[in-house]
């Protein structure tokens, strides 16, 4: 079946380390996301990428990085520079102009 | 730019009654509009989405939702609700016109809690 896998699901970390949370579709989608969820907070647009080998800036991109080597991944790096990491992190994607994304399943990162 | 309010954190509704949850946005420009739903520890899952066309709009799970273009609303009803639509309810917004693809802004959630 075709769909977007996030791992890993649940992720702990000291202060201080980087993270990298991966995100791969089979869904051969052009364009993918990635997005941060707070308690209360909805959702907000961390980076995204609309073509292999390049990436936009989204509202909350500072302390983060992301890779589009390939069409399938899209990886997103947190770095220690992020000043509150602890998170759901959400990967979407999608084939439509209309904004209409597709999720995956989350990754949950907590700092210690 | 555009944004989205939800103007309830919370609904709290017994099994089988009604449910209206509000959105209201705010865009400079014509909009599409989607409502979204997650459940703990999940990613989130389309309702419904209003494109073009009649203003009337039927997801699944008995969701249905009315674009209001006069009070920039996309309000979210059922006539019954149950158990299982104890969840949290997203509204989103992306802008009509952009070359390439859109992004979503989202509202800050609606917790529906269903009791029996």
């Amino acid at each position: 079946d075709g769909g977007i896998t996030q791992s890993p699901k649940y992720l702990f970390r000291k202060e201080g380390q980087n993270v990298t949370l991966s995100c791969e579709q089979n869904l051969n989608h052009d364009a993918m996301y990635w997005y941060r969820q707070d308690p209360g907070q909805g959702l907000r647009l961390i980076y995204y990428s609309q073509i292999v080998n390049d990436f936009q800036k989204g509202d909350i991109a500072e302390g983060y990085s992301v890779s589009r080597e390939k069409k399938e991944s899209f990886p997103l790096t947190v770095t220690s520079a992020q000043k509150n990491p602890t998170a759901f992190y959400l990967c979407a994607s999608t084939i439509s102009n209309t904004g209409e994304l597709f999720f995956g399943e989350g990754s949950r990162l907590t700092v210690l | 730019a555009q944004s989205v309010t939800q103007l309830d954190s919370q609904v709290p509704v017994f099994e089988e009654a009604p449910v209206e949850l509000r959105c209201n946005y705010s865009s400079s420009v014509s909009v599409y509009l989607f409502w979204y739903v997650q459940y703990p520890n999940q990613g989130l899952q389309l309702l419904l989405k209003y494109l073009s066309g009649s203003t009337l709009v039927k997801g699944i799970n008995g969701f249905e939702a009315e674009f209001n273009k006069s009070q920039t609303s996309f309000h979210l009803r059922k006539p019954s609700v149950h158990i299982s639509d104890t969840a949290e309810y997203f509204c989103a917004v992306s802008d009509i016109g952009n070359s390439g693809y859109s992004t979503l802004t989202f509202g800050k959630g609606t917790m529906l809690l269903v009791s029996p």
